[in-house]
């Protein structure tokens, strides 16, 4: 079956750095990717990883892929407030046309 | 700016009312997607368009109504909404859909949708 799991929250201190963590039950992934979206506004792509790789790393983001353990985590250094936001992992199956599963969303409060 | 613009932005409606949400990519995509995004839910695909023809309908009530003049264009038509349709509506676009390559989806800002 399909599903993509993220944890509601996370609060950090401003210059810290965060870890937002998603699991997904598909093994057919093909990318998984990371959006952000602030209040008000749509979804923003800040990237995405494919599936035969276990790292990316797009200056102050970080993306970690284990796919033996379907754990996907993205890591954003020196967090500031204009980072915070609810960040959307998904999922996408070769075998479905890319269709995007989407878990819940975690929103980052970042604290001064 | 990704390039996926969308009218109106907030948009109040009662429950006999008729109107139309408007989607507008400007990335020279062929596939339009419109989701649902309501309150502690995950996001829920509605409709995918490639190369104007609907491709998935995503068991949507038929109070919604998509249509897709051209590639660059997706409207979603909705009459007698009841209350729980509010949610902010999502268009989004890609080169494609429905291929054995991913292509990548840019949403635009959405429709905050509110049905009294």
């Amino acid at each position: 079956g399909e599903d993509v799991e993220q944890s509601l929250f996370l609060s950090v201190r401003e210059g810290d750095s965060s870890v937002i963590n998603c699991t997904y039950t598909d093994s057919s992934s093909t990318y998984l990717y990371w959006y952000k979206q602030e209040p008000g506004a749509g979804l923003q792509l800040l990237t995405y990883i494919f599936s035969n790789m276990d790292m990316k790393q797009d200056q102050r983001l970080t993306v970690l892929l284990n796919k033996k353990d379907k754990h996907l985590s993205l890591r954003i250094a020196d967090t500031q407030t204009g980072d915070s936001a609810i960040y959307f992992c998904a999922e996408s199956m070769w075998n479905q046309g890319g269709k995007l599963i989407f878990g819940q969303g975690t929103e980052l409060s970042v604290k001064p | 700016e990704t390039g996926v613009t969308q009218t109106p932005r907030h948009l109040v409606m009662g429950m006999t009312n008729k109107k139309s949400l408007k989607c507008e990519q400007h990335l020279g995509h062929n596939a339009m997607y419109w989701y649902k995004q309501s309150a502690k839910k995950p996001l829920e695909l509605m409709f995918v368009y490639n190369f104007k023809e609907q491709t998935e309908n995503n068991s949507v009530p038929s109070r919604f109504s998509p249509e897709c003049p051209n590639s660059s264009h997706l409207f979603l038509h909705l009459h007698t909404l009841q209350p729980e349709d509010s949610a902010l509506y999502l268009c989004a676009s890609s080169r494609t859909s429905g291929g054995p390559l991913q292509e990548t989806q840019y949403f635009g800002p959405g429709t905050r949708l509110l049905v009294l």
